[in-house]
């Protein structure tokens, strides 16, 4: 099956500073590579996604990249403000009837005022 | 709010007890998933219903078991608990297939 490799784990950037979280997936035929924030005693909160016909796309300061070849996407926050602090996960499912998602272990960004 | 709601919020129970989670997913989602986060394990998909049918399954034990009602909203039934299921359940739902699958609020289980 799938296997989600996320790094670092804990990530510590000054405010206004850019961040970026690195993941890795196994299987090829992964083709949907969601990124979720989650904030300490709520669910998981999609904050972009991106599809393997897709190398690259951007929502204000949030961007994701990535490359197939490599088997790599990563996560990009600019100019970072205190509440962009919280465990962000990547995750990787490749559809075709198992749709269920495969988390990466998350990444805990802490923002320094 | 993802307009996933899950009940209860928190559960606190013994071993070797059954509970029940409910699930009602955003309108208009037909699939339903469950997940499993403990702090050993991370965020582990257990089962995935769409429109009443299983459709796929993840890392969910056999003492474990979930269905989809025809008004689509989801339980997931576990029997003869142990300490190691104490976790944070949560319930996401999509459309239909490799769509964004937004997630509930969770349910915080407590075996004693």
């Amino acid at each position: 099956g799938e296997n989600v490799e996320q790094h670092p784990s804990t990530l510590s950037v000054q405010e206004g500073d850019s961040a970026v979280i690195k993941c890795t997936y196994s299987d090829s035929a992964s083709n949907y590579f969601p990124w979720y924030k989650q904030e300490l005693g709520k669910g998981p909160q999609l904050i972009i996604d991106i599809r393997s016909n897709v190398g690259e796309k951007k929502d204000q300061r949030i961007a994701v990249t990535l490359n197939k070849t490599a088997k790599h996407f990563s996560l990009h926050i600019t100019e970072t403000q205190p509440e962009d602090s919280a465990v962000y996960f990547c995750a990787a499912t490749a559809g075709g009837g198992a749709d269920g998602l495969t988390f990466g272990k998350g990444t805990h960004l802490i923002i320094q005022p | 709010d993802s307009g996933v709601t899950q009940t209860p919020k928190h559960l606190i129970t013994a071993t070797g007890q059954r509970v029940t989670l409910r699930c009602s997913p955003r309108s208009g989602d037909l699939s339903v998933y469950w997940y499993q986060q403990s702090l050993d394990q991370g965020l582990q998909f257990l089962i995935q219903y769409y429109n009443g049918e299983e459709r796929a399954k993840g890392n969910i034990l056999e003492r474990f078991s979930a269905q989809q009602f025809p008004d689509l909203h989801s339980e997931l039934n576990l029997s003869s608990l142990e300490l190691g299921d104490s976790a944070l359940y949560f319930c996401a739902s999509s459309v239909g297939g490799v769509d964004t699958q937004y997630f509930g609020p969770g349910t915080r289980l407590t075996v004693l």
